[in-house]
């Protein structure tokens, strides 16, 4: 059955941490993708990965930046939380045009 | 630029009543388009897909929806709603900017559904 998992479902950071949100898929996909998800806003992308070491940025990519070391596994960095950071991310891999599938999320608060 | 817009955030309806989410998309190419589901405290779940294949898509738990290019929409529909379907519900289009297949999303729909 196709995976993807996040490694936390809730986070509480201080203003200022540096965060890092890890993604892992087991399905062998070369895309991977990260997205915020708002309240009203819908999903916007951040950052997406089509091979290792390879990234490309997405609508709202300020604040964020990203590391791809291994095919499975898609982190996402916050350099210095803000707390307009204060969100739901998720994570996605697909491969080629296929279906994006998606982990459960997490929700990050920024105090 | 491709955009997605879903008419109305908000739609309630009574348990044996149709569901209707109105999707509405732009592109400069011909679009994948999808809809998925997300149940409170979940990750998206795909319900079905367009990918220039039959127009009249079937996807879970009794969700179809229709593309129809001439009205640039691609509406889901379901027949009857049962309370299960409470949920918010995204319908998106490939990014055709982007080689790594991302999709845009609109902002989404809540589906209240009363007994």
């Amino acid at each position: 059955d196709v995976k993807v998992t996040q490694s936390s479902r809730y986070l509480v950071k201080r203003t200022g941490e540096k965060v890092f949100l890890e993604c892992v898929q087991d399905m062998d996909h070369e895309n991977m993708f990260w997205y915020r998800q708002d309240p009203g806003l819908g999903l916007r992308l951040i950052y997406f990965s089509y091979d290792v070491k390879m990234k490309e940025k997405g609508d709202i990519p300020e604040g964020y930046s990203v590391s791809r070391e291994k095919k499975e596994r898609f982190s996402l960095i916050l350099e210095s939380a803000s707390t307009n950071q204060t969100s739901m991310y998720l994570c996605a891999s697909n491969r080629g045009w296929e279906t994006q599938y998606f982990g459960p999320g997490t929700r990050l608060l920024v105090l | 630029a491709q955009s997605v817009t879903q008419l109305g955030s908000h739609v309630s309806v009574s348990e044996g009543a149709l569901v209707l989410l109105r999707c509405n998309y732009s592109s400069s190419v011909p679009p994948y388009l999808f809809w998925y589901v997300q149940y409170p405290n979940q990750g998206l779940q795909l319900l079905l897909k367009y990918t220039s294949a039959a127009t009249l898509v079937k996807g879970i738990n009794g969700f179809e929806a229709e593309f129809k290019k001439s009205e640039t929409s691609f509406h889901l529909t379901k027949p009857s709603a049962h309370m299960r379907d409470a949920a918010e519900y995204f319908c998106a289009v490939s990014d055709s900017r982007q080689a790594g297949t991302a999709l845009i999303f609109g902002k989404g729909t809540t589906l209240s559904v009363s007994s």
